[in-house]
């Protein structure tokens, strides 16, 4: 079974600056995905980021990008010029790659999240 | 991305009262998703429900509490049973993106309060 951890529970950052936010998880599989979920106060599951494990390429959109070490199953998250918008609960999550391993898994594995503030 | 709504957006319930939750995508999508979300923590997934055939749920969640119906590519509902207040969380349901597999979007959740 997969376990994603995410080590801290609440972070706090000033507008304008950069954050970075630790996810590690454990995991057999060798083809899977990784994401970044944002939930502000309005409970939207909001998409940040997605990376492909056999792509050695971290991910970036916009202001987000990933450290992504596939070797030591880490997958940090960096918010540059950090906005008040930002402020939300974060979440690290996980899945099997179904193209390369086959069978119906669709489920995604959430760590238990990480609430940055951003403050002005 | 699709377009997800849910209704209720909340509710309030009594104990032992039954609640459906209603999820509605403007595109048609093949897999769709619930999951629940207790009061400060994280998403657990419910179950997944395929069009024309039955939903497939995730060990800890049985049909008889968590009935599923998903009677066309765009429309989902999820009703839970005979509530208790253990029961109060947040229920989101998701799609997964059109040709763009293993990636999945979220509704805006209900919130539900079992009295």
């Amino acid at each position: 079974a997969q376990t994603v951890t995410q080590s801290q529970p609440e972070m706090s950052v000033q507008e304008a600056e950069t954050v970075t936010l630790s996810c590690t998880y454990d995991t057999s599989e060798n083809n899977y995905y990784l994401f970044w979920y944002k939930q502000p106060p309005s409970r939207q599951m909001i998409l940040v980021i997605r990376q492909e494990a056999y792509k050695q390429q971290n991910a970036t959109e916009n202001r987000f990008s990933v450290n992504f070490q596939k070797a030591a199953k880490s997958f940090s998250l960096k918010i540059s010029d950090s906005q008040l918008g930002d402020t939300a609960m974060y979440f690290c999550a996980f899945m099997k790659s179904r193209h390369h391993s086959g069978g119906s898994n669709y489920k995604l594995t959430f760590g238990k999240g990480t609430l940055l503030t951003v403050n002005p | 991305s699709a377009v997800i709504s849910q209704k209720p957006s909340r509710d309030i319930c009594q104990r032992g009262t039954s609640l459906t939750i209603q999820c509605q995508v403007d595109s048609q999508v093949t897999m769709m998703f619930w999951y629940r979300q207790q009061p400060g923590q994280s998403l657990t997934l419910i179950a997944t429900a395929n069009q024309g055939s039955e939903a497939t749920y995730e060990s800890g969640f049985v049909i008889d509490k968590f009935p599923i119906s998903r009677p066309n590519l765009t429309f989902s509902t999820l009703t839970v049973s005979n509530m208790s207040p253990e029961d109060s969380s947040i229920y989101l349901c998701s799609v997964e993106a059109a040709g763009n597999t293993d990636t999945q979007y979220f509704g805006p959740g209900t919130r539900l309060t079992v009295l």
